[in-house]
């Protein structure tokens, strides 16, 4: 069953624009974890964030997390061409070992 | 450094045919490793998961099978595809324990005639 939803579906900015993608969950999670995929290639992890934090920062990345709301923002600062593709969120719970699942993803592109 | 390799890239196969994909993992000893599938503009569909050689839990009944022969090494098999096993099969590995970042194969694209 599908743990995240991303949302939006899709999302068109301008380059140098910020972008904001939200996710949101539905039972506890020990963490929530960001990634980004290329069109027609793997996943590549982003950041994790654990269920104790509220806000984490990777280069232009920023994300946060409101445990009580259930729900997690990925923050791409001063977005470039290279930005464009799918973001996924991934959330790993108490009760299911190392398994993570993934939400439906939003696909974002950067307009030159 | 780790790395992991997912072959082939692409593969065209007919109805009814078998199915073989391999992945390894180098640069690390024990890993979790894990099959998806994703659909077009889709998510992951978590397919199987292993923690151990010989370990293999499946999430989804189907006609697909796992198997893990050696530590880094994990197959994807199937004695006979449907129509509906088309898609783009995700390898990745994780650190033994603790729900950590899995890192990722660049897929295998399979297309069922």
């Amino acid at each position: 069953s599908q743990q995240g939803e991303e949302d939006p579906q899709a999302l068109s900015i301008q380059e140098g624009e910020n972008a904001t993608m939200n996710c949101s969950y539905k039972t506890s999670i020990n963490n929530l974890q960001w990634y980004r995929q290329n069109s027609g290639r793997g996943l590549v992890h982003l950041i994790l964030i654990r269920s104790n934090e509220r806000e984490k920062h990777s280069g232009r990345l920023r994300v946060t997390l409101d445990t009580s709301k259930k729900s997690s923002s990925l923050l791409i600062t001063a977005s470039r061409a290279a930005d464009t593709a799918s973001y996924f969120c991934a959330t790993a719970a108490p009760n299911r070992d190392d398994k993570i699942i993934f939400g439906k993803g939003t696909r974002l592109h950067i307009l030159p | 450094s780790q790395t992991i390799h997912q072959w082939p890239a692409t593969l065209v196969q007919p109805v009814g045919s078998p199915l073989s994909l391999e992945c390894t993992v180098e640069g690390t000893s024990n890993p979790n490793l894990y099959w998806y599938r994703q659909a077009a503009g889709r998510g992951l569909q978590l397919l199987f998961y292993s923690v151990g050689i010989g370990q293999i839990s499946s999430e989804v009944p189907q006609n697909l099978s796992a198997s893990r022969p050696q530590d880094r090494q994990f197959i994807l098999s199937s004695k006979k595809l449907l129509l509906s096993d088309s898609g783009f099969y995700l390898c990745a590995w994780s650190p033994d324990r603790g729900s950590q970042p899995q890192h990722f194969g660049d897929g295998t694209r399979l297309s069922i005639l």
